[in-house]
């Protein structure tokens, strides 16, 4: 069974300054690996994903994301965030069966 | 087309009542999914087509909900005598089988649904 914890439910940043979003998961198998953002009223928008290759991935909006196999953890960063970036963070796990697993969330809201 | 609708993007129903969700995936796209998403918490999967057929239905909580997708296209998820903790954002997502859509899933805006 799959299972992701994103270890912080709300993260206040203040603009510009760096942020990290953390999540780790469990599985007994190879998976792929995702974060979305999700807008007040809106659906989930894909950031960024990891299928293979180099384990650092680049999304948009300037956020990265680093795929740590030893620690099973896929944290997301960016360096310098805004106002705009203020949302619901989710990491997700797919083994290629059919079901996303998602974590509960983590709220980023971005201090003028 | 270009992402995936769901329609109406609200819905408030009574007690008792039945309600039916419809979702336009991606053109294309074989694969889609529904997902329920209460107040505070990550999406949580309900079930799953390719194409017509439903290969999973192992997340719907209840008989009372049940989804189709007789063309393997639109898919409508319906929820019978509705009650209070069927309250969510009912989200539906599909993927497809070559280039970027492969491997992701696409996201609709999802229901709310509010069950009084």
């Amino acid at each position: 069974a799959q299972s992701v914890t994103q270890l912080d439910s709300q993260v206040p940043v203040f603009e510009e300054a760096p942020v990290e979003l953390r999540c780790n998961y469990s599985s007994s198998v190879s998976v792929y690996l995702f974060w979305y953002v999700q807008y007040p009223n809106q659906g989930l928008q894909l950031l960024l994903k990891y299928l293979s290759g180099s384990t650092l991935v680049k999304g948009i909006n300037g956020f990265e994301a680093e795929f740590n196999k030893s620690q099973t953890s896929f944290h997301l960063r960016k360096p310098s965030v805004h106002i705009s970036d203020t949302a619901e963070y989710f990491c997700a796990v797919w083994n290629t069966g059919n079901q996303f697993y998602f974590g509960t969330g983590t709220s980023l809201t971005v201090i003028p | 087309g270009a992402g995936v609708s769901q329609s109406p993007r609200y819905k408030v129903a009574k007690r008792g009542q039945d309600v039916a969700l419809r979702c336009d995936p991606i053109s294309g796209h074989v694969s889609l999914f529904w997902y329920q998403q209460a107040l505070g918490q990550g999406p949580e999967f309900l079930t799953y087509f390719q194409n017509e057929a439903q290969l999973d239905k192992s997340g719907l909580p209840s008989d009372r909900f049940f989804a189709e997708r007789p063309e393997g296209s639109v898919s409508t998820l319906k929820i019978q005598r509705t009650q209070q903790e069927d309250s969510a954002v009912y989200l539906c997502a599909s993927s497809g089988t070559s280039g970027r859509d492969r491997d992701t899933q696409y996201f609709g805006p999802g229901t709310r649904l509010t069950v009084l």
